[in-house]
């Protein structure tokens, strides 16, 4: 079964809109991560953030800002006045805890293409 | 600090050859993976390293693709022989025994 879901497969929005991509995970595990990385076109894989699963409360970083609800499974991600720079691909990513510290693996979603028109 | 460096960037080959892909580590970083990006698919990892010892090499069609860390550094991975369904991007990244991975720029492989 799929443990990230993205249901957006493309976005594209105006410069200066705003856009939220969705995230929807699922685990039986009670402490997970969630993160969520940048993929531009040069193709290397940028992070933007991580999250417990006991932090619940909502975060923003300049023009991002992330939707954390425990109760609906989402994690989602929003852009805030975007810009041309922000299209890329965006991937949100599970890491159930494993029983070796050593041991984190990441499980993605298919990813959501932005496109920022000028 | 330098990332995480892999070589070559691109590659093309026929199909039924081999190939390598190279990968170094930001140094320090115990923990090693490898993951194939299929066009329009996200990464899934395809090997995990814990200093020169194999962790998790499930999801390795271990029949054409091996791989191997020596010294607990640079890692190569290797597919011999290639076929059409290998095309993709090949990532590398590592960790300090943390929850965190570093990416590299990856490798893209064309098999025709």
């Amino acid at each position: 079964a799929q443990k990230v879901t993205q249901a957006q497969t493309e976005i594209s929005v105006v410069e200066k809109e705003d856009v939220t991509l969705d995230c929807v995970y699922e685990t039986r595990d009670t402490t997970y991560y969630l993160f969520w990385y940048k993929q531009p076109p040069s193709g290397e894989l940028v992070f933007l953030i991580r999250r417990n699963s006991f932090d619940e409360q909502n975060e923003i970083s300049g023009r991002y800002s992330w939707n954390f609800q425990k109760s609906t499974s989402s994690f989602n991600f929003t852009i805030t006045a975007s810009q041309v720079v922000d299209s890329a691909v965006y991937f949100c990513a599970l890491s159930e805890a494993p029983g070796n510290v050593n041991d984190y693996k990441l499980s993605f979603g298919a990813g959501t293409t932005v496109t920022v028109r000028a | 600090e330098a990332g995480v460096a892999q070589s070559p960037r691109y590659k093309i080959i026929e199909k039924r050859q081999s190939v390598a892909f190279w990968c170094n580590p930001i140094s320090g970083h115990a923990t090693l993976y490898w993951y194939q990006q299929i066009l329009g698919q996200g990464p899934k990892l395809l090997i995990q390293f814990q200093n020169n010892g194999v962790v998790d090499d499930s999801q390795l069609p271990k029949d054409r693709f091996s791989a191997e860390r020596l010294k607990g550094v640079d890692s190569t991975l290797k597919i011999q022989p290639a076929k059409l369904e290998d095309s993709a991007v090949y990532l590398c990244a590592s960790s300090l025994a943390q929850v965190e991975q570093f990416f590299g720029p990856g490798t893209r492989l064309t098999v025709l």
